[in-house]
């Protein structure tokens, strides 16, 4: 079902705590995305990697780090100094020779 | 860096209509524009994409449209069914294609509802 997993699905953080979601492909894609949804706002990026132990930041990095350590995975970390972490996250991956993108199903932030 | 804009936030079309959803863009560069519906509690999947050397492309009930002068591209759909309902996304890409790797920059999004 497409080949790249998010985990976990849902998850519930405390105001203050730094959590981290996890992003990983065997689609042997380059590039990979952190897009937040929210209601009626699209999907915003917050970071993208096109290689390996490179990254660059999207329009709305801050509160936010990633690292790439390798190819198939690329977990984003969530701090304390977001001050609106409650939103859906989507993780997506794609090859720069077609360029489309294939997603993860998603993790649901909600900080309590 | 790229903005995309997405028209009209919501449609509300009867089953049967045309559905058509339109998108504007800023970087020149951006040669590869593809198009995403996510169905509620799904993630967003591509429907169809064109790239900036054509101007149009069908597939089924489905076409997109590019205009590169005016940097708009528009997705139509014909005979809408209830299960085109879903939320519907534009991107532009930057430098898509060969070595170098696309960037995706989305719309807001269009909440397609199709009444039966």
């Amino acid at each position: 079902d497409g080949g790249i997993t998010q985990s976990p699905k849902y998850l519930f953080r405390k105001e203050g705590q730094n959590v981290t979601l996890s992003c990983e492909q065997n689609l042997n894609h380059d590039a990979m995305y952190w897009y937040r949804q929210d209601p009626g706002q699209g999907l915003r990026l917050i970071y993208y990697s096109q290689i390996v132990n490179d990254f660059q930041k999207g329009d709305i990095a801050e509160g936010y780090s990633v690292s790439r350590e390798k190819k198939e995975s690329f977990p984003l970390t969530v701090t304390s100094a977001q001050k609106n972490p409650t939103a859906f996250y989507l993780c997506a991956s794609n090859r720069g020779s077609t360029a489309e993108a294939f997603f993860g199903q998603g993790t649901r932030l909600t900080v309590v | 860096g790229e903005n995309v804009e997405q028209h009209p936030s919501t449609l509300s079309v009867q089953e049967g209509d045309s559905a058509v959803i339109k998108c504007t863009y800023s970087d020149s560069a951006s040669n590869y524009f593809p198009w995403y519906k996510q169905e509620l509690g799904k993630r967003p999947q591509l429907i169809i994409d064109i790239r900036s050397n054509v101007g149009e492309k069908k597939d089924q009930r489905i076409a997109v449209t590019l205009n590169k002068t005016a940097k708009h591209f528009s997705l139509h759909i014909t005979e809408t069914q209830p299960e085109d309902s879903a939320v519907y996304f534009c991107a532009a890409v930057a430098n898509a294609g060969g070595t170098s790797y696309g960037k995706l920059t989305f719309g807001q999004g269009t909440i397609l509802t199709v009444h039966p």
